[in-house]
C-alpha cells in the first residue's frame, strides 16, 4: 500500500520555540493532505485540512496563527507550531488522499511525538 | 454533523475470547464511508476496514469480522479467538463519500488482552 512518512517521531523543543514537522508520501501524489492531534488516551481530532498550492481550512478553534500549515508540493505538507508551549504536547499524526474523486483511500503517517519543556 | 460514538471505554478480555467493540455514528448525508482503525502503543493508525454505505454485507477478514447495519447506525467490530497482539485502541470512524472526506473519529477503545 501506499506509504505516508512523518519526521521526526519524536521531539522534544524548549517553551516559546518552534518545530516543524513533515509529512511526506513516498510513492504517490497527495492532492489532499489532513493534520491531526491527539492527546494522550483521546481520539484524534482533525485540525486542517490542506489542498496543495492553496491555503489550508482549519477547524474551528484551531488557531492557524499558531498551527501553520504549507502543502506546497503534492508530496509534502508541512506542520509548524509556533511559539510551542507544554499545552500543546500531543501526538501529531498527518494523512494524504491520493486523486481527488470520491472513493480514493487515505493514508496515514506514523505519527510525531512532541513535547514542550 | 457527523458523529461516532464508542461507548465502550476499556475492554478486557482473556486470550481465546471472542470480542466485539461497538460503534454507532450519526451522519446527515446518504452516502458515507466507515472506517475501523487499529492503534498500537506505538501509536501509527493501521488501517482494517473500510465500508461503503451501499454495501450493507457483513465481512469476514481471518479472526475479524464487521457487522453493518444500516438501520440502527451501527458498524461493530468483532475480533474472534483474541490474542495479546490484538491489545490496542480501536478506532471507528465516519467521512463522506465524495469532497474532502475528512474523517470523524470516535473516542475509541481500548482493548487488552491478557494471557
Amino acid at each position: 500500500g501506499a506509504v505516508v512518512s512523518q519526521h521526526p517521531s519524536w521531539v522534544i523543543c524548549k517553551s516559546g520555540t518552534s518545530v516543524k514537522i513533515e509529512c511526506r508520501s513516498l510513492d504517490f501524489q497527495a492532492t489532499t493532505m489532513f493534520w491531526y492531534r491527539q492527546f494522550p488516551k483521546q481520539s484524534l481530532m482533525l485540525m486542517a485540512t490542506s489542498n496543495e498550492g492553496s491555503k489550508a481550512t482549519y477547524e474551528q478553534g484551531v488557531e492557524k496563527d499558531k498551527f501553520l500549515i504549507n502543502h506546497a508540493s503534492l508530496t509534502l505538507s508541512t506542520l509548524t507550531v509556533t511559539s510551542a508551549h507544554p499545552e500543546d504536547s500531543s501526538f501529531y499524526i498527518c494523512s494524504g488522499r491520493r486523486g481527488q474523486g470520491g472513493g480514493n483511500t487515505i493514508y496515514f503517517g506514523e505519527g510525531s511525538w512532541l513535547t514542550v519543556v | 454533523a457527523q458523529k461516532v460514538t464508542q461507548a465502550q471505554t476499556e475492554i478486557s478480555v482473556v486470550e481465546k475470547e471472542d470480542v466485539t467493540l461497538d460503534c454507532v455514528y450519526e451522519t446527515r448525508d446518504t452516502t458515507y464511508y466507515l472506517f475501523w482503525y487499529k492503534q498500537p502503543p506505538s501509536g501509527e493508525l493501521v488501517f482494517l476496514i473500510r465500508r461503503n454505505s451501499f454495501d450493507e454485507q457483513n465481512e469476514i477478514s481471518g479472526r475479524y469480522s464487521w457487522n453493518f447495519q444500516k438501520s440502527t447506525s451501527s458498524f461493530n467490530f468483532t475480533i474472534t479467538a483474541s490474542q495479546v497482539v490484538d491489545s490496542a485502541v480501536y478506532f471507528c470512524a465516519l467521512s463522506e463519500l465524495t469532497g474532502f472526506q475528512k474523517l470523524v473519529f470516535g473516542t475509541g477503545t481500548r482493548l487488552l488482552v491478557s494471557p
